[in-house]
């Protein structure tokens, strides 16, 4: 079956630092990615779709220049949390389609990352 | 504004019992909607739905869509404590040539011994 992984699974990081999340689709390839954050006891929320070789396109409140979204290739994306703050202390879901799939076809999510800034 | 609400928002029962767990929605560009589980980590995929009126069915899930109403629910019938989760309902909205998947607040079960 379609396997997304993200890395690192847990980060934690001081105030006014980056932080990098990577998510890949491991045995296909996917022109279009999606980047979720979800807070405790609350669901997913989009934030931005990625594809490859173009920009991202984010969600309504969502600050792009916070949020960089960087989809290289057909099978990696990448979230980078510029500046972080503990508010954006959150889980962070991955998601991709396969490339050529049926407009129908479901996501295939990764495992999660963990974001705590202190 | 698209918007997928689920009904209870919590739910405990106990082992043996069956719940359904409700989702209705209003979303422009309709394609699917979903049904995931999710335990500690990122969800599991359960039932994708098109079409009204068909059952889908796996083991003791089982799910439902009426796109008339707008709603689906999902049932899960003698509960066991592993089924203890937050179960999401998403919707698949077309949006130019991609879709997006619209989250509804989940509902979490607990099922006790």
């Amino acid at each position: 079956g379609a396997v997304v992984s993200q890395h690192p699974s847990r980060v934690i990081c001081k105030s006014g630092t980056s932080v990098k999340i990577e998510c890949r689709s491991l045995d296909f390839q996917a022109t279009t990615m999606f980047w979720y954050r979800q807070f405790p006891k609350q669901s997913l929320m989009l934030m931005a779709t990625s594809n490859e070789g173009s920009k991202a396109t984010y969600e309504q409140g969502v600050e792009k220049d916070k949020f960089l979204i960087n989809h290289a290739s057909l099978t990696l994306s990448t979230l980078t949390v510029t500046s972080a703050h503990p508010e954006d202390s959150s889980f962070y879901i991955c998601s991709a389609r396969p490339q050529g799939a049926p407009i129908t076809d479901t996501q295939y999510f990764g495992p999660g990352t963990r974001l705590t800034v202190l | 504004e698209d918007k997928v609400v689920q009904s209870p928002l919590s739910l405990v029962v106990h082992e043996g019992d069956t719940v359904t767990l409700n989702c209705s929605y209003e979303v422009t560009n309709f394609r699917s909607l979903l049904w995931y589980k999710q335990e500690k980590k990122a969800p599991t995929f359960l039932f994708m739905l098109t079409s009204s009126g068909i059952e889908k069915k796996s083991g003791r899930l089982s799910s439902i869509l009426d796109k008339k109403e707008l709603f689906s629910i999902l049932n899960i019938t003698a509960t066991q404590t592993g089924d203890s989760a937050i179960y999401l309902c998403a919707v698949d909205s077309f949006s130019g040539n991609t879709g997006k998947l619209i989250f509804g607040q989940g509902t979490t079960l607990q099922v006790k011994p």
